[in-house]
């Protein structure tokens, strides 16, 4: 079966400009999760969907982050505005419920300069 | 914030060696998983233990868990360069959130 797509790979971006992460997870998979990974440290969850609603999105800033799965498929994430210290790599990840093992996009690495 | 800790935050050890990582976490638990990061890249799912069970194995791997301590253990016999990676212990909890720890970074000399 098909993998968790997540586009792009690498974003380069000054600070206070804005970006978007796309992901589209495995089909049927009704969760959906954002984590941020700064380097050396473990993925953090920004935002959790089940199907399109919001499950859990404690640990989103959501002063500058947003994120929104319409029609329960594919995702985005925005930063906006973006600062240094969101450089890090944004993981997507999808599992068909409670239970399961969770599979991983590649990620997009986000440089802000 | 993270829910598990893992323990060492770096082992180095040689091929054929034995490697342990242990993981603790603080919140009540339905399973918890391990994953394998390599470098640059997603993480990989190994295996996942429930909170009703012990002990589990698959392949090389021995995962242990023990839920009045709320820890656990990784355990990978005769190792092989190629395990040389990052692993993450996640806990699997109500609501269907997976929480991460630090990691472990693993390097298997040859």
């Amino acid at each position: 079966e098909a993998g968790v797509a997540q586009s792009p790979r690498y974003k380069i971006i000054e600070k206070r400009q804005s970006v978007a992460f796309w992901c589209n997870p495995i089909s049927g998979h009704a969760t959906l999760y954002w984590y941020q990974q700064i380097l050396g440290q473990g993925p953090k969850l920004l935002i959790q969907f089940q199907n399109n609603g919001v499950v859990d999105d404690s640990q989103l800033p959501k002063d500058r982050f947003s994120a929104e799965r319409l029609k329960g498929v594919d995702s985005t994430l925005k930063i906006q505005p973006a600062k240094l210290e969101d450089s890090a790599v944004y993981l997507c990840a999808s599992r068909p419920g409670p239970g399961t093992e969770a599979f991983f996009g590649q990620g997009t690495r986000l440089t802000v300069v | 914030s993270q829910q598990g800790e893992e323990d060492p935050q770096a082992l180095s050890i040689q091929e054929g060696e034995n490697a342990t990582m242990n993981c603790s976490y603080k919140t009540s638990i339905n399973n918890l998983q391990w994953y394998r990061q390599n470098s640059g890249r997603g993480l990989v799912h190994l295996i996942l233990i429930r909170s009703n069970e012990r002990e589990k194995h698959s392949g090389r791997l021995r995962v242990t868990l023990d839920t009045s301590k709320k820890s656990s253990s990784l355990l990978i016999t005769a190792s092989r360069a190629a395990d040389t990676a990052s692993y993450f212990c996640a806990t699997g909890e109500y609501g269907n959130k997976l929480v991460f720890g630090a990691g472990t970074i693993l390097r298997v000399k040859s």
